[in-house]
């Protein structure tokens, strides 16, 4: 079992609608939980964090937690094109004494007109 | 703050020769990392750096690549001899106190070996 996963995608979306991100990890004390976009040939860039369980909402992104599921998910409400791109879970593990991020594969959005 | 500087942008260089990449964290970052990201095998972990001391090089491929960090605003990956398999983006990023407020990246370099 992969340590974060997501489902690859393409997630595909018209316009104006909602996109549902998923991402699930394996370390139950996992504190940290990351969102990222990252546009073709671009660095990753970090959109949204959530450290408790619930919602955390940021314009039109909403992060959601579920730590006794280890789940957590990212909306994207009022989907324009301008947000297709590759969205990257991330999630806080620790190993050796050091808390690093673990990142999925990541699942690639498609929002079309 | 400019963020997490890379250079050079773009390296094409032909096999065998050696490629340097380097990196200016985000100044007061106390941790550095070096990734990789390829389409086949994604975003990969390197080697990472706390208060420039190298704490996790399990993820450097082969004795081939080797990195450094001399002080708290530098740090260097090596690759000698570059192969063409080693084409790829390199990201360095870097944070405060680990992972707990996520990390910041660079702009990469895409290293191209012909």
């Amino acid at each position: 079992q992969k340590e974060v996963e997501q489902n690859s995608g393409p997630l595909s979306v018209p316009e104006g609608a909602i996109a549902s991100l998923n991402c699930t990890y394996s370390d139950r004390v996992s504190q940290s939980f990351f969102w990222y976009r990252q546009y073709s040939g671009k660095s990753p860039e970090l959109i949204m964090s959530i450290y408790s369980n619930g919602d955390k909402e940021d314009g039109r992104f909403t992060a959601q937690l579920n730590k006794a599921s280890q789940y957590v998910s990212l909306l994207i409400r009022d989907s324009q094109p301008s947000d297709s791109a590759t969205y990257l879970c991330a999630v806080s593990m620790f190993s050796g004494g050091y808390n690093k991020l673990i990142f999925g594969a990541g699942t690639r959005l498609a929002v079309h007109p | 703050d400019a963020g997490v500087i890379q250079s050079p942008r773009h390296e094409v260089t032909e096999m065998g020769q050696e490629v340097t990449l380097r990196c200016k964290p985000i100044s007061g970052h106390d941790y550095l990392f070096w990734y990789r990201q390829t389409m086949m095998r994604g975003l990969e972990l390197l080697i990472y750096f706390n208060n420039n001391v190298p704490i996790d090089d399990s993820g450097m491929p082969e004795d081939r690549f080797s990195a450094k960090m001399p002080n708290a605003s530098f740090s260097t990956l090596k690759i000698q001899p570059s192969e063409p398999r080693d084409s790829a983006v390199y990201f360095c990023a870097s944070s405060w106190t680990g992972a707990n407020y996520g990390y910041t990246f660079g702009s990469g370099t895409r290293l191209t070996v012909v």
